[in-house]
């Protein structure tokens, strides 16, 4: 299991405001990462399965970078809105198993 | 919805007693994985699943086990429970189990409550 950070572990985000926050990951034996987005009384629902370094996803208004040499990958809200506040999870792997960090608690501020 | 099923949806019990957890994969998924989430720490990874075998492991106590049927639909036993096993528990599905290509779907969770 990895040591996985997530920061901040919470944010304020005013509707139509833009916002990113960080997940860090030892870099050794870097095998993915995904990324869950997990409202409450939900289930974690998948975004991003990432694997290369310089791996660049998008959904939507979501998108994520990832830096496997150094061991971190960023996710990014644009505009963000009402129905984007919910917690982001990541959670990298070096072998079969993911290591979920505790996540960031987005809310968006109408 | 995920297409991931799991029963029950709540569970009460008391310490020492056994309760066992079911989760049905998505049509066509052959992995099956078991999370706890409990209210101090992140999702923990118990146990993986594949086609009947057991794949991977992660911190699953001893109390506890699982398996998986020859229809793919998989059970996690957890025994002589105690007040810390309250927790979330849940179960996930993905096609072939490789965490490098797949994401893995979550089912609703099971709610348990040790007293």
């Amino acid at each position: 299991i990895l040591n996985v950070e997530q920061s901040p572990q919470s944010l304020h985000v005013q509707e139509g405001d833009s916002t990113n926050f960080t997940c860090s990951f030892p870099s050794s034996n870097f095998y993915a990462l995904h990324w869950y987005r997990w409202e409450t009384a939900k289930s974690p629902e998948a975004l991003f399965v990432m694997t290369l370094n310089g791996d660049e996803k998008k959904k939507g208004r979501i998108s994520a970078t990832l830096n496997t040499k150094e061991g971190y990958s960023y996710l990014y809200i644009k505009g963000s809105q009402p129905e984007d506040s919910a917690t982001y999870l990541c959670a990298p792997s070096n072998d079969y198993k993911l290591s979920f960090g505790a996540g960031t608690t987005v809310t968006v501020r109408a | 919805d995920s297409g991931v099923t799991q029963t029950p949806k709540h569970l009460i019990t008391a310490t020492g007693q056994r309760v066992t957890l079911r989760c049905s994969p998505r049509s066509g998924d052959l992995s099956v994985y078991w999370y706890q989430q409990s209210l101090d720490q992140g999702l923990q990874f118990l146990i993986q699943y594949y086609n009947g075998e057991e794949r991977a492991k992660g911190n699953i106590l001893e109390r506890f086990s699982a398996q998986q049927f020859p229809d793919l639909h998989s059970e996690l036993n957890l025994s002589s429970l105690e007040l810390g096993d309250s927790a979330l528990y849940f179960c996930a599905s993905s096609a072939g189990g490789d965490v490098k290509r797949e994401t893995q779907y979550f089912g609703p969770g099971t709610r348990l409550l040790v007293l």
